[in-house]
């Protein structure tokens, strides 16, 4: 499996502030997956990020309020931009394994808007 | 809506007794079937998957998958307190994964 390295791995943000997420892998990958998980529930997806075109967002979410970049096959980074007291989760970024099946995740960010 | 049902717990067991855990989902061009472990206040590790019906043994894990049905189970025999965390069942189709919102299990020393 990829070794995946997501900081902060916590953050206390301020109302109206942006936070940056950023996540690296230890090998080239094609999709990198943006999920949140919201207290006591699941994982939702966010978005997909592709290296070299635009992010793919799921419904609900939009690119103004987490824009995402994916600068090369090991690394991107997701915004939480905006932020209100609804955006505290736990945001996760996820690769497929190397059969591209498999999905692994970093430690995850958890935020708390004040 | 493509969904993936799972009883939310929590489920006790006593240590050493075999935790049952169960999950449905809609979609039936699912795929591939997976079961995730997560500890509280950590990300989702993965500790099983499943591709095709039957059962699935890894160690003290058994999975078990029913196509037809539209199930996945997930047994662990010999259970530890160290089992005790929530398990997320997570089905794909190609590239569309979705996950269940898991089931917290309890192993009781």
């Amino acid at each position: 499996s990829a070794v995946i390295s997501q900081k902060p791995s916590r953050d206390i943000c301020q109302r109206g502030t942006s936070l940056t997420i950023q996540c690296q892998v230890d090998s080239q990958v094609t999709m990198m997956f943006w999920y949140r998980q919201q207290p006591g529930q699941s994982l939702t997806l966010i978005a997909t990020a592709n290296q070299g075109s635009e992010a793919t967002y799921e419904s609900g979410f939009v690119i103004d309020k987490f824009p995402i970049s994916r600068p090369n096959l090991t690394f991107s980074t997701l915004t939480v931009s905006n932020m209100s007291p609804e955006d505290s989760s736990i945001y996760l970024c996820s690769v497929a394994g190397q059969g591209g099946i498999e999905a692994f995740f970093g430690q995850g960010t958890r935020l708390t808007v004040v | 809506q493509k969904e993936v049902e799972q009883n939310s717990g929590p489920l006790s067991v006593p240590e050493g007794a075999i935790a049952s855990l169960n999950c449905t989902y809609s979609d039936r061009g699912s795929q591939s079937f997976f079961w995730y472990r997560q500890y509280s206040g950590k990300s989702p590790e993965l500790i099983m998957s499943i591709y095709s019906n039957g059962d699935k043994e890894d160690g003290r894990f058994t999975a078990q998958l029913n196509k037809a049905s539209q199930y996945v189970s997930l047994l662990i025999r010999d259970s530890q307190p160290s089992d005790s965390a929530t398990y997320l069942c997570a089905v794909k189709n190609n590239n569309d994964m979705r996950f269940g919102a898991g089931t917290r299990l309890t192993v009781k020393p």
